[in-house]
């Protein structure tokens, strides 16, 4: 069964690209990723989602090495309003199984 | 304007009694879930329903109990035999497969 582990926290500066990854060994072909973006007392929101290569939408980007083991979350030019909680998830394909990573701490200085 | 609405936003509860947290969604989600997050931590999954009237234990169902009675509401009671209950709490649904979760903004529950 796969498992997800984030690194716990990360420094960033304003205007820097932000780089977070999630390590899940053992994910299918057909398994996807979402992630999610969480501030204090609320809960987490949607950033992106994927399976396979790259994904971008407006806000971020997805890359998914052919390998699977592991996903990258980009975010370009963060602001101080990036800082907060990410999450990845693992979505086990034609099951309900939903596996949460452990969440990444961004931090984002001025 | 679609959306989860959990209620209340804080809550209190004196240690013995049972409380009953709100999750109303008007997605058309079939799918709904129970989630438990404690300070500093990640999310931990107590119930889950895929369909009306059914529903399964997650990881941490022990002390908890749910319903589902209709598609649009998920409450989740809190029982006394659960040993450790002051947590955020947090509700999501979803609807079809690979469909993104879409969460409450939680309810802050602190027993005393």
């Amino acid at each position: 069964l796969a498992k997800t582990t984030q690194p716990i926290s990360m420094d960033s500066y304003e205007g820097q690209e932000v780089n977070i990854t999630c390590s899940h060994n053992n994910i299918a072909t057909n398994d996807y990723i979402t992630w999610y973006q969480q501030f204090p007392s609320q809960g987490p929101r949607f950033i992106i989602q994927g399976y396979k290569t790259k994904v971008t939408n407006e806000v971020a980007s997805l890359f998914i090495p052919a390998d699977r083991k592991s996903s990258t979350l980009s975010l370009p030019r963060v602001s101080l309003s990036d800082t907060a909680v990410y999450y990845c998830l693992v979505g086990i394909y034609n099951t309900d199984k939903l596996i949460f990573g452990t969440g990444t701490r961004l931090q984002v200085f001025p | 304007d679609g959306g989860i609405t959990q209620s209340p936003k804080y809550l209190f509860r004196k240690e013995g009694q049972n409380v009953t947290l709100s999750c109303e969604q008007n997605l058309n989600h079939d799918a709904m879930y129970w989630y438990r997050q404690d300070p500093g931590q990640g999310l931990r999954l107590i119930y889950y329903s895929q369909i009306v009237n059914d529903f399964q234990k997650g990881d941490i169902a022990e002390g908890y109990s749910v319903s589902r009675e209709k598609k649009e509401s998920f409450p989740l009671t809190v029982t006394s035999a659960q040993k450790n209950p002051t947590a955020f709490y947090l509700c999501a649904s979803s609807g079809q497969f690979y469909s993104p979760l879409h969460f409450g903004n939680g309810t802050r529950l602190t027993v005393t």
